[in-house]
């Protein structure tokens, strides 16, 4: 059984660094080809895809936001961490990961529950 | 990089009635690279449909994808009360993902 959960904080002030752990079962990031990602989603509004991770320590960022992030994993910890840099009250939103299915398409085919992060001074 | 845009914003039905949705996209897709979505208030997206036409595990046969190119459809026949939810389509274009705005439905 595939589950994901976001953990992190609640609240960050602005200009302050944003870190979300993704912990995750059922599966290995070590597994040829397995890819995992950062979704988020302001309130009421549209998906936004932030960061990808591939088996092989490839990295790939969103082009509007990819000087204020990273991401990194730790397969002995089942665990995917984003970073996001110089948070401000625009980047409030709730934060996914989602694993990223490569066969038949690529496609974010398990979700966590979502962290909702807002940013307040 | 690749921006969808999603037609109708909102979507007022009955239940029993048909759904058409559409992504288009601002250049061409590879079909096997677009997925939708659904999701309802305080939940995280599904996964309906990936490679434009193929259901996802547990999606009943009623969600059907279509399309080609830069046209993409969501089809949902005989609506029932419970597909009211957001719909969002989602290309690949490596190394990056793209979403639609989203298409609501409403069922009532």
């Amino acid at each position: 059984q595939v589950t994901l959960k976001e953990s992190g904080p609640a609240l960050v002030k602005p200009t302050q660094t944003l870190t979300l752990t993704c912990t995750f079962s059922g599966f290995s990031l070590n597994i040829d080809k397995m890819r995992m990602s950062w979704v988020r989603q302001p309130p009421g509004k549209a998906l936004e895809w932030l960061a990808r991770i591939d088996w092989d320590d490839d990295k790939f960022y969103s082009t509007s936001l990819k000087t204020r992030l990273t991401i990194s994993k730790d397969t002995s910890k089942s665990q995917v961490v984003l970073t996001m840099t110089n948070m401000d009250p625009v980047d409030t939103a709730t934060y996914y990961c989602a694993r990223i299915r490569y066969t038949g398409g690529y496609y974010f085919d398990y979700w966590g529950q979502g962290i909702l992060v807002t940013v307040s001074s | 990089e690749t921006v969808l845009t999603q037609s109708p914003g909102t979507l007022s039905l009955s239940p029993g009635e048909r759904a058409t949705l559409s992504c288009r996209a601002s250049q061409s897709v590879d079909s096997n690279y677009l997925a939708w979505y659904q999701q309802k208030p305080g939940q995280a997206p599904r996964p309906l449909i990936y490679g434009a036409s193929n259901r996802a595990t547990g999606i009943p046969d009623r969600f059907g994808g279509s399309g080609s190119g830069t046209d993409f459809t969501l089809t949902i026949s005989r609506l029932e009360p419970e597909d009211s939810a957001v719909y969002y389509c989602q290309q690949y274009g490596a190394p990056v993902f793209t979403f639609g705005p989203g298409t609501k439905v409403d069922v009532k």
